[in-house]
């Protein structure tokens, strides 16, 4: 079974608008841990957010914010005021457990941005 | 500047040779990875050291072998080179400390066997 699931392969968005980038994932640990990374068609992978399991409130980080679920196991990632240089792929990741320390990453969604 | 990097950023060789890609961070973290984006961009971890010390080895095929020669660098030698390990390869580094959870990644090395 997947542990990380990113139904949406593209997503296309106007300047300015909001998105959501859709993330459930599978766990059966407490203590786990949620991440979004963004990779421009440059290639590198940038942090942009983080989500704890046990945190009562949902991450944010400017114009980023974590829609965090955690009876539905989704952690949606909001994206507001979308601006071209937004357009990327975007990876869900989950660190699952207190002892463990690999990151599982979903599959990706591309986002365009168009003007 | 502090940061995550990785030489060398493209890596075009022959099949059953032997190559290394290096990493280093500055940031003064503890932990080091390394993963490995395949051609459908889907990434895997593959190795994470700590101090030194190895933690996950991912069944990666024993052709795979890190070495960290000080908790600020781990390098991954890649022998007998196959056509199905060309992909980008990215280092990450975390700080160990309690609640600090983020895995800083570097640029990546774009690993193309021929």
């Amino acid at each position: 079974a997947q542990k990380i699931t990113q139904t949406q392969p593209g997503m296309f968005v106007q300047e300015k608008e909001a998105v959501t980038l859709d993330c459930t994932y599978d766990t059966s640990d407490q203590s786990y841990g949620l991440f979004w990374y963004k990779q421009p068609s440059s290639g590198e992978m940038i942090f942009l957010i983080y989500q704890g399991s046990y945190d009562e409130q949902n991450a944010t980080e400017g114009r980023y914010s974590l829609n965090f679920q955690k009876a539905r196991k989704s952690a949606n990632l909001v994206i507001s005021a979308s601006q071209l240089g937004d357009s990327a792929m975007y990876f869900c990741a989950m660190r699952e457990g207190y002892n463990t320390d690999k990151l599982i990453f979903g599959t990706g969604t591309r986002l365009q941005v168009f003007p | 500047d502090t940061a995550v990097s990785q030489t060398p950023k493209y890596l075009v060789t022959q099949m059953g040779n032997d190559k290394s890609i290096k990493c280093e961070q500055n940031l003064g973290h503890d932990t080091m990875y390394w993963y490995k984006q395949d051609s459908k961009k889907f990434l895997k971890i593959m190795f994470s050291y700590n101090n030194k010390e190895l933690i996950i080895n991912e069944t990666v095929p024993n052709r795979f072998s890190p070495k960290s020669p000080d908790k600020a660098h781990l390098n991954l030698h890649i022998n007998s080179l196959e056509l199905g390990d060309s992909a980008v390869y990215f280092c990450a580094s975390r700080d160990g400390a309690e609640g600090q959870e983020t895995q800083y990644f570097g640029p990546g090395t774009r690993l193309l066997v021929l």
